[in-house]
């Protein structure tokens, strides 16, 4: 597609319930990124992709977060059991190859979690 | 701790009038990029510079980088109402390429 796309752009649910985000990068982009922001803070980053591969997945909160790429392509956020301090945009990028220079990462418009 | 730092956290100025915000960060990078964000949505890349870099322009923007005090500065100048948003810088770590450090930003608010 022509931009990254998030799905859904907003979310709200209980306690103690599952919820999967999903992002869908720009065609022929390898890199994939999952980053979170909460309110009124800097991004942090949760984990990126390399293919369907995860060389990275440091910045994972706990075991209740997970993500998975299929194909190369669409990824999802899973994350079980949420928490009200999960409650965050969560933000999707992606690029050419890792850490790639001159155009840097292209944005998904995010998944406002709310987490009641 | 956040990688990337910037300063300070809020700006307010005229239009017209230049903004200049700062970034230090912790580790040896690749490259340092600066992304604007409007209403906590919707990242954009504004500029990128490479590590064996000093300075790049972007239309109205300036970037400069001093890899001995690990700082960036970015320009605004002649800001405009539209430029109100806030700035990030992100650094690209030389042992982690994908593994992008944001600060917690420069919120900019630019009054006609």
């Amino acid at each position: 597609g022509a931009g990254v796309s998030q799905s859904p752009s907003n979310k709200v649910t209980e306690k103690g319930k599952d919820v999967e985000l999903r992002c869908d990068p720009i065609s022929g982009h390898t890199a994939l990124y999952w980053y979170r922001q909460s309110l009124g803070q800097g991004l942090e980053f949760l984990i990126y992709f390399q293919g369907n591969s995860a060389p990275d997945k440091s910045g994972l909160p706990s075991d209740r977060f997970s993500a998975e790429r299929t194909g190369g392509s669409v990824s999802t956020l899973t994350i079980q059991r949420t928490q009200q301090e999960d409650s965050a945009v969560y933000l999707c990028a992606s690029s050419l190859a890792p850490g790639t220079g001159g155009l840097g990462y292209t944005f998904g418009s995010g998944t406002r979690l709310t987490v009641v | 701790s956040q990688q990337g730092e910037e300063d300070p956290q809020a700006l307010s100025i005229q239009e017209g009038e230049n903004a200049t915000m700062n970034c230090s960060y912790k580790t040896s990078i690749n490259n340092l990029q600066w992304y604007r964000q409007n209403s906590g949505r919707g990242l954009v890349h504004l500029i990128l510079i490479r590590s064996n870099e000093r300075e790049k322009h972007s239309g109205r923007l300036r970037v400069t980088l001093d890899t001995s005090k690990k700082s960036s500065s970015l320009l605004i100048t002649a800001s405009r109402a539209a430029d109100t948003a806030s700035y990030f810088c992100a650094t690209v770590p030389t042992d982690s390429w994908g593994k992008f450090q944001f600060g917690a930003g420069t919120q900019v608010v630019v009054t006609p």
